[in-house]
């Protein structure tokens, strides 16, 4: 089946060490989406790529970068983490930037920092 | 500016009993509306979407939703509360770009 995969599903780092969360996609999607959703929060848009391009929220903070080597794959590199960093990440897909489109999510990373 | 408002962060109904879930938005421009559904420690999966068209939008797992320009909502409802649709339901509002705003989520826990 085509899909959203996210490795590791639970990551544990420590404070100020960096770690690499990552999204791989078999549905060929040219748009890759990184969400952070706090506990009981909504899931809040941290940068997306259309195909190589980069787009980053106004509001990411500087500590949170993203790779897209291929069209499969997408990283988010978080450089120093902070206990405020412990989250839900989501990647999600979606085939163009269309309106009204659907975006298709992975089962999310659980960051824990200590 | 795109905004979404679920009333209500907890909800909990009967096995059998309806479900109303509600969501209000604000939008500049003609809304696209979206409900996800989010269970423990899963990724969010789409239930229904309303583009153009039919107000009234059916969904998986028997879930439908209508939109009502007049109230600016979209308001999620099941007539038969099963126990597996216990979760997490966040409804969403995109723009032209096709970004995401979420509402804060609304947890439905059903009894038995």
């Amino acid at each position: 089946d085509a899909m959203v995969i996210q490795n590791p599903r639970y990551q544990v780092t420590q404070f100020g060490k960096p770690v690499t969360l990552s999204c791989s996609q078999t549905l060929n999607h040219n748009v890759m989406y990184w969400y952070q959703q706090k506990s009981s929060q909504a899931p809040k848009l941290l940068f997306h790529y259309y195909d190589k391009d980069f787009n980053n929220e106004a509001d990411t903070p500087d500590n949170f970068q993203s790779r897209r080597p291929n069209t499969s794959f997408c990283f988010l590199d978080i450089r120093s983490p902070g206990l405020g960093d412990a989250a839900m990440y989501l990647c999600a897909t979606s085939p163009e930037v269309l309106v009204g489109g659907e975006q298709f999510f992975g089962p999310g990373t659980r960051l824990t920092v200590l | 500016a795109q905004s979404v408002t679920q009333l209500g962060s907890h909800v909990s109904v009967s096995e059998g009993a309806l479900v109303l879930l509600r969501c209000n938005y604000s939008s500049s421009v003609p809304p696209y509306l979206f409900w996800y559904v989010q269970y423990p420690n899963q990724g969010l999966q789409l239930l229904l979407k309303y583009t153009t068209g039919a107000t009234l939008v059916k969904g998986i797992n028997g879930f439908e939703a209508e939109f009502k320009k007049s109230e600016t909502s979209f308001h999620l409802t099941k007539p038969s509360a099963h126990m597996s649709d216990a979760a997490e339901y966040f409804c969403a509002v995109s723009n032209t770009g096709n970004q995401f705003y979420f509402g804060t989520g609304t947890s439905l826990t059903v009894i038995p």
